[in-house]
């Protein structure tokens, strides 16, 4: 997990309320990833970004929204419109992305969020 | 479209046999293939990965990874399994684009029992 930090490790949500989860990266990575893990299903990519001030949906971005105001965060915030939020959230960074061109290099994962809706 | 495959949700093996977690892909193009492990309430971990050239890679903890174009597999091996290895490994792939997104596999539970 070194090199990529989240936070908070375990959050409670009340129904209808928005909640922001943190990702920090120290590694001067120019891409960054959120997905969702469920039990059974894997990885699910919520949001992308390969550069500063610069993202695009991945495959269940419904309900969720992210900004990349500065290359080492990418803050994911879950809203009210997500209707079954409950989850464990990993943010990741890689080397790839716009600058590079490349896209054979691994990926860094964060420890992850575990989001629970009272 | 890509799409991974790993078959089995879990691999049962006896500590000092040896392993295979199984993973099939399917990619336009020539891919590259990853493999990753994740520890109970953890992130994932990156063990070895396929670019090109050699198609036996070896990777970090013992581990190992074959590429076999013609059957479109990047099976997991170790020789020697130990119980600290029990944890749920996934397999991903992407295609040759910096602008391809990656797809893991549904993870397979791989528990060695003493």
């Amino acid at each position: 997990d070194g090199g990529i930090t989240q936070s908070p490790k375990y959050l409670f949500r009340k129904e209808g309320q928005n909640v922001t989860l943190s990702c920090e990266q120290n590694l001067n990575h120019d891409a960054m990833y959120w997905y969702r893990q469920d039990p059974g299903q894997g990885l699910r990519l919520i949001y992308y970004s390969q550069i500063v001030n610069d993202f695009q949906k991945g495959d269940i971005a419904e309900g969720y929204s992210v900004s990349r105001e500065k290359k080492e965060s990418f803050p994911l915030t879950v809203t009210s419109a997500q209707k079954n939020p409950t989850a464990f959230y990993l943010c990741a960074s890689s080397i790839d992305g716009a600058r590079s061109g490349t896209a054979y290099n691994e990926q860094f994962f964060g420890p992850g969020t575990r989001l629970t809706v009272l | 479209a890509q799409s991974v495959a790993q078959p089995e949700d879990q691999v049962n093996v006896a500590e000092g046999n040896p392993l295979t977690v199984k993973c099939t892909y399917s990619v336009s193009g020539n891919p590259y293939l990853f493999w990753y492990v994740q520890y109970p309430n953890r992130g994932l971990q990156f063990l070895l990965k396929y670019i090109t050239g050699d198609n036996l890679v070896k990777g970090s903890y013992g581990f190992e990874a074959e590429f076999n174009k013609s059957q479109t597999s990047f099976h997991l091996k170790k020789p020697s399994a130990l119980v600290s290895d029990s944890a749920l490994y996934f397999c991903a792939v992407r295609r040759h684009s910096s602008a391809s997104k990656i797809i893991f596999g549904s993870g397979t539970r791989l528990s060695i029992r003493p």
